[in-house]
């Protein structure tokens, strides 16, 4: 089992739904990245975390470090909003970066 | 500011040969990380350089190696290419002192395809 998994995998909403990505480790961490990965491979860092809840725009990120469980929500999803959306959760022991598998999103206009 | 630059973008090697990729930071980030990116394993943390030390290493064979100058600029090495080799390999800058622990900059990587 890796130590990130992230559901789901894929991922179709159409213009305007809220979307959900969820994200779940088992090791204790220090804190999760999220990022947004466009295609041609461009990653963009868009929160980083270690409790709570954090807001850009309309993209809001959670943390529950008890249930180890980080959620990204996507208000008013727009098509430039699809993606490929990756967790990171920086390991307590080591500081090392390790990663889900990313959840494809795609916004139908 | 701009942003991280990494040399060649795209690349083709045979199998047996080696590699030198480069990744230039943000003015005045200290730490560089490297990351590796396949279909198969997606993202996989290689190391970290901050002020020319390595503080940190992924769980990968000693085939990879990189390296951090005084001027923070990074270079990451793959000696003896296999097929497996081939994939984007990504840098990050950060400011803070672990760098994972600190908002990631990353490049826009190099594809490296070793036939």
């Amino acid at each position: 089992k890796n130590e990130v998994e992230q559901s789901p995998q894929n991922l179709t909403a159409q213009e305007g739904e809220f979307i959900t990505i969820n994200c779940s480790y088992s090791v204790g961490i220090s804190a999760l990245h999220w990022l947004q990965q466009h295609p041609g491979g461009g990653i963009v860092s868009l929160f980083m975390l270690s409790s709570g809840k954090k807001k850009h725009g309309r993209l809001i990120a959670t943390i529950n470090i008890q249930e180890k469980h980080s959620s990204l929500h996507i208000t008013a999803s727009h098509p430039r909003d699809s993606a490929v959306y990756i967790c990171a959760a920086i390991k307590a022991a080591g500081n090392k970066l390790t990663f889900g598998g990313g959840t494809r999103v795609l916004v139908k206009p | 500011k701009a942003g991280v630059t990494q040399t060649p973008r795209y690349l083709i090697k045979t199998r047996g040969q080696q590699v030198t990729l480069s990744c230039s930071p943000i003015s005045g980030h200290r730490s560089v990380s490297w990351y590796q990116q396949t279909p198969g394993q997606g993202l996989q943390f290689l190391f970290e350089y901050f002020s020319e030390t390595q503080r940190n290493k992924g769980n990968f064979p000693g085939r990879f190696s990189g390296r951090q100058f005084s001027n923070s600029r990074s270079e990451m090495n793959v000696s003896t290419l296999e097929l497996g080799d081939s994939a984007l390999y990504l840098c990050a800058s950060s400011s803070g002192g672990t760098g994972t622990n600190y908002e990631q900059y990353f490049g826009p990587g190099t594809r490296l395809t070793v036939t």
